[in-house]
């Protein structure tokens, strides 16, 4: 098992652009997550979905949205990016609630916008 | 909502000696307490747990200590090996989250 992927790894982007980070997990996993983690600072979770077709907010998702079409897929979406969503983005996933469950994360994505 | 906050921020140890990572939290409702350990470029991983019904708990050279009247949890690390340089993250649950601390930084001097 691959677990928990992320792509891509690095990314540049300008103010204003958008894009899309890529997760994906091959546990059938119906719990996942996206985190940000800012220098020194603890994750912050952005979304969250808790099956196919269910998605919510968790503490910082302004400026992001996401869509879980498969129980394997959770994109991430960036419009009109701004130097403060530089961070590293981390996607996780659980088999069940995150309040009795191991998550599981991927290896992150790097985004910094200029 | 829930707050967890985590000290230190970072901790310096000789090597073999033992180290304390402690953190608070604010919900009362709170059952679940996570450590993950987080090494340099690395993603975070599942190191040890404690449910709230549970006062202490160990694995091999780590332990996890909860009080729940005084709400605090602790991670102890023994005979710190230069493996055990990382970033730790605690965690509390709260409206089926994970709320989580600020990270301390854990160095093992040779």
């Amino acid at each position: 098992n691959a677990g928990v992927t992320q792509t891509p790894k690095f990314r540049i982007l300008k103010i204003g652009q958008s894009m899309t980070l890529q997760c994906t997990q091959d546990m059938n996993h119906n719990y996942m997550y996206w985190y940000r983690q800012d220098p020194g600072m603890g994750l912050k979770l952005i979304y969250y979905s808790v099956g196919a077709g269910i998605t919510d907010k968790g503490e910082v998702p302004n400026g992001y949205n996401v869509s879980r079409s498969t129980t394997e897929d959770f994109p991430l979406r960036l419009e009109l990016a701004a130097p403060s969503q530089t961070s590293v983005y981390f996607c996780a996933s659980s088999e069940g609630r995150p309040t009795y469950n191991e998550q599981f994360f991927g290896p992150g994505t790097r985004l910094t916008v200029l | 909502g829930e707050n967890v906050e985590q000290h230190p921020s970072t901790l310096s140890v000789q090597e073999g000696d033992s180290a304390v990572i402690k953190c608070t939290y604010s919900d009362s409702a709170s059952n679940y307490f996570p450590w993950y350990k987080q090494e340099l470029g690395k993603r975070p991983q599942l190191i040890i747990d404690i449910r709230s019904n549970v006062g202490e708990k160990k694995d091999q050279r780590i332990a996890v200590t909860l009080n729940k009247t005084a709400k605090h949890f602790s991670l102890h690390i023994t005979e710190t090996q230069p493996e055990d340089s990382a970033v730790y993250f605690c965690a509390g649950d709260s409206n089926y989250q994970l709320i989580w601390g600020a990270g301390t930084k854990l160095i093992i001097k040779p």
